[in-house]
């Protein structure tokens, strides 16, 4: 099943603005991270936020994770067109088995010139 | 360069017939994973080792099978028994369970 769920499925914006993708979840989680996929391609891991962490930068990445809310915001800012792609939130949680990391349906996201 | 290589990059199965991907890592990661990805879907995961000689099932693990003799190889059969294998697979490692993945470049799985 999927434990996250990205909003919006998918944004068109303009080479320059900013790009704001949201991530929801159920579950208790040891961390949150965010990937990049660009088409068929692998993933690209891009920062990771602990549960115990509200926010994280990382170049013109921003993370905030609210646990009380299940949900976290990546922002992009000042958008290039190759950072056109799908991006996934990824929660890691532990099971029985181990720690798993379930990935949410993605945004993708266009970037124009 | 360390990395994670799979292989083949496109594959072709005939129905009744089971596949083997391979997936190779260098990074002296402990732990691997295989996800299963469709079109416009997220992954899902299908089978996970943590350490040597051992494995987990996913989400989907029916109709799949693993091996992990050796640290830096985790092949991934795709058994007759999976009715719907026409997917893109993705292989992934990581240094410690909770810890980012590092991701192959997948392979791109068609029955015909």
């Amino acid at each position: 099943s999927q434990q996250g769920e990205e909003d919006p499925q998918a944004l068109s914006i303009q080479e320059g603005e900013n790009a704001t993708m949201n991530c929801s979840y159920k579950t208790s989680i040891n961390n949150l991270q965010w990937y990049r996929q660009n088409s068929g391609r692998g993933l690209v891991h891009l920062i990771l936020i602990r549960s115990n962490e509200r926010e994280k930068h990382s170049g013109r990445l921003r993370v905030t994770l609210d646990t009380s809310k299940k949900s976290s915001s990546l922002l992009i800012t000042a958008s290039r067109a190759a950072d056109t792609a799908s991006y996934f939130c990824a929660t890691d949680r532990l099971t029985g088995g181990g720690n798993k990391l379930t990935f949410g349906t993605g945004t993708q996201l266009k970037v124009e010139l | 360069d360390g990395g994670i290589t799979q292989s083949p990059k496109y594959l072709f199965r005939k129905e009744g017939q089971n596949v083997t991907l391979s997936c190779e890592q260098n990074l002296n990661h402990d732990a691997m994973y295989w996800y299963r990805q469709d079109p416009g879907q997220g992954l899902r995961l299908i089978y996970y080792s943590q350490i040597v000689n051992d494995f987990q099932k996913g989400d989907i693990a029916e109709g799949y099978s693993v091996s992990r003799e050796k640290k830096e190889s985790f092949p991934l059969t795709v058994t007759s028994a999976q009715k719907n294998p026409t997917a893109f697979y993705l292989c992934a490692s990581s240094m410690l369970p909770g810890d980012g993945y590092t991701f192959g470049s997948g392979t791109r799985l068609t029955v015909v």
